[in-house]
């Protein structure tokens, strides 16, 4: 079955320096189609980011993330971490058996911390 | 504007003890609908997944059951909670189309 992974479980990083977050996936469809979803503490979990094509990069509220199907990755990057982006962040990879579920497999998320 | 409300906030029960959580959304025709699980300190699992009224599918096995009574409506429940039942549940909606999905507050629950 499809599978996400997320290699980090807690990323802390002084404020100004650049984020990345690992997401991989495995999946038998040629087209796979991915999210960032972030969970700050106290809210409810948002979508972040969607994928696009194929070494296409997606912006939104300062990140960013290229799907690269060579590598089955979608890492989520920002050039400069703010005390703000403190929060719990999950990729996803939506379901593609063409049943029209909106299923979504999460990846164990990645805690952010982001300190002065 | 869709709204989505999920009832209780909290909860503290006792082992043993039945369990029903509800989520109502509003705004929106025929949404799929999910429940989600949260350990404390742990990551997000999809429990279960509803796409019409009357059938929601299992994704992952926890003693629990959901049921779709009405389009916009989504309980979660069990007749006998267990300690490894304690967390965060999350309600969601979504279309099969975009498959993005849009959270509830959520309700935490404590089983003692």
């Amino acid at each position: 079955g499809d599978s996400v992974t997320q290699t980090e479980g807690l990323v802390t990083l002084t404020e100004g320096l650049p984020v990345m977050l690992n997401c991989t996936y495995q999946t038998i469809y040629s087209n796979p189609f991915l999210f960032w979803y972030v969970h700050y503490l106290n809210e409810s979990p948002r979508l972040l980011l969607k994928s696009s094509t194929d070494n296409k990069r997606t912006e939104h509220q300062g990140f960013h993330a290229t799907l690269h199907k060579s590598s089955s990755s979608f890492h989520l990057q920002k050039s400069s971490a703010q005390l703000s982006d403190s929060a719990l962040y999950y990729c996803a990879l939506r379901d593609n058996t063409g049943a029209n579920t909106g299923k979504l497999t999460f990846g164990h998320g990645t805690i952010l911390r982001v300190h002065p | 504007a869709q709204t989505i409300h999920q009832w209780p906030v909290a909860e503290i029960k006792a082992v043993g003890s039945p369990l029903s959580l509800g989520c109502t959304i509003k705004g929106k025709s025929s949404p799929n609908l999910y429940w989600y699980w949260q350990a404390t300190g742990g990551t997000l699992q999809q429990l279960f997944y509803s796409i019409t009224v009357g059938q929601v599918e299992s994704v992952v096995q926890l003693n629990l059951s959901a049921s779709r009574p009405k389009d916009d409506q989504f309980i979660l429940s069990t007749e006998k909670l267990l300690l490894s039942h304690s967390g965060f549940y999350l309600c969601a909606w979504g279309t099969g189309v975009s498959y993005e999905q849009y959270f509830g507050p959520g309700t935490r629950l404590t089983v003692l």
